[in-house]
């Protein structure tokens, strides 16, 4: 158990619609970072923020936004959802301060699958 | 921006065999050199890793090997074990300086056959 908690796992929806994923890091870490696993592509860096703040963005669409809470917890929004972003999207934490990268502590992921 | 190519996709060796997958990286800037392993239905789980001041790491039946000349470093599996079944991710980043996420390989698919 790595200490990080996503909800939910398995997520199916239709195109064009909205959902929202959830992200609990291991306790005291600042840092959350998103990744997108898709079967051609691996893992995607999407975004990281620290402190509740953004440090640094990847290939993450306009339709996609995420946010850090004062309680660390973050909360990946997918909007005007495509075929092609069916995916598992993970969350991982890490101890290291925004600038500098240590171990990142994943969750088991949210399985998304868009009809 | 960094880019991680790794080969091969998928490797199939007997129990006992020995594993290496290669990586090559884009950025000289890049310092710092994990390997995550993700087994069916989880996450991916950091392995071991290197930093650029070093050339070669060991824990145990696993080691990496850095080239920061030829910008390319692997990872080696000896007396591999059904266990060891499972898809590896290199990764490369910057230790340090605005750019602390990191950039993961395709993967690579390992089976080891009792």
């Amino acid at each position: 158990d790595s200490g990080v908690t996503q909800t939910p796992k398995h997520l199916i929806t239709a195109t064009g619609q909205r959902v929202t994923l959830r992200c609990s890091p291991r306790s005291g870490d600042l840092s959350v970072y998103w990744y997108q696993q898709s079967l051609d592509q691996g893992l995607q860096f999407l975004i990281q923020y620290y402190n509740g703040e953004e440090r640094a963005k990847g290939n993450i669409l306009e339709r996609f936004s995420a946010q850090q809470f004062p309680d660390l917890h973050s909360e990946l929004n997918l909007s005007s959802l495509e075929l092609g972003d069916s995916a598992l999207y993970f969350c991982a934490s890490s101890a290291r301060t925004w600038d500098r990268t240590g171990e990142l502590f994943f969750g088991e992921g949210s399985r998304l699958t868009v009809l | 921006g960094e880019n991680v190519e790794q080969h091969p996709s998928t490797l199939s060796v007997q129990e006992g065999d020995s594993a290496v997958i290669k990586c090559t990286y884009s950025d000289s800037a890049s310092n710092y050199f994990p390997w995550y392993k993700q087994e069916l239905g989880k996450g991916p789980q950091l392995i071991i890793d290197i930093r650029s001041n070093v050339g070669e790491k060991k824990d145990q039946r696993i080691a990496v090997t850095l080239n920061k000349t030829a910008k390319h470093f692997s990872l080696h599996i000896t007396e591999t074990q059904p266990e060891d079944s499972a898809v590896y991710f290199c990764a490369a980043s910057r230790y340090g300086g605005s750019q602390g996420n990191l950039i993961f390989g395709k993967g690579t698919k390992l089976s080891v056959k009792p």
